[in-house]
């Protein structure tokens, strides 16, 4: 079985500034894929970014972007120029990959990280 | 619709009354994945369809929940003689075919048993 590991309950950076969200996990499969979701308070998961575990290059999306250490297992997200509005819950989560076009891909995921965005 | 539509939002339950979820999946997506997330904690698998086929129901607590999508469409998870350790949020998520599509995820179903 997977596991995903965030060690940071809660943080806060000033906006505008730099923040690093950590994220590790532990599975013995060599393909899958790793994901960062936000959760606002309306609770809906917005995908942030995501990183395939065959790909070397970092994974990035705008102002944010991965930092994928695949033989330390990995994931942190890097997020520039913090706006207010990057404030919410951020999850990290495992899928791992199945042959088949219709495998059952279910998410893992972390306990999550609390970030506050101070104007 | 344009995303994953879930209702209701909100639901206060007895305990020991059944309860009846619903989960509009994006249009013409086949994967259909139901999530119970509970206070301070990450969203938890209970079950997946693939079209009207429940292939993968491991993460159901037990038999007291029970999901179903008849038409590979709309789906609907039950949960009977409610408990208060019931109390969660309930997120859908639904895929278009193809392994590796981005999930997307409706805003969830937040149940409290009192």
């Amino acid at each position: 079985a997977q596991t995903v590991t965030q060690s940071q309950p809660e943080m806060s950076v000033q906006e505008a500034e730099t923040v690093t969200l950590s994220c590790t996990y532990d599975t013995s499969e060599s393909n899958y894929y790793l994901f960062w979701y936000k959760q606002p308070p309306s609770r809906q998961m917005i995908l942030v970014i995501r990183q395939e575990a065959y790909k070397q290059q970092n994974a990035t999306e705008n102002r944010f972007s991965v930092n994928f250490q695949k033989a330390a297992k990995s994931f942190s997200l890097k997020i520039s120029d913090s706006q207010l509005g990057d404030t919410a819950m951020y999850f990290c989560a495992f899928m791992k990959l199945r042959g088949s076009n219709f495998g059952n891909e279910k998410l893992t995921f972390g306990t999550g990280t609390r970030l506050t965005i101070i104007p | 619709g344009a995303g994953v539509s879930q209702s209701p939002r909100y639901k206060v339950a007895k305990r020991g009354q059944d309860v009846a979820l619903r989960c509009d999946p994006i249009s013409g997506h086949v994967s259909l994945f139901w999530y119970q997330q509970a206070l301070g904690q990450g969203p938890e698998f209970l079950t997946y369809f693939q079209n009207e086929a429940q292939l993968d129901k491991s993460g159901l607590p037990s038999d007291r929940f029970f999901a179903e999508r008849p038409e590979g469409s709309v789906s609907t998870l039950k949960i009977q003689r409610t408990q208060q350790e019931d109390s969660a949020v309930y997120l859908c998520a639904s895929r278009r075919q193809g392994y590796g599509n981005t999930i997307y995820f409706g805003e969830g179903s937040w149940l409290t048993v009192v």
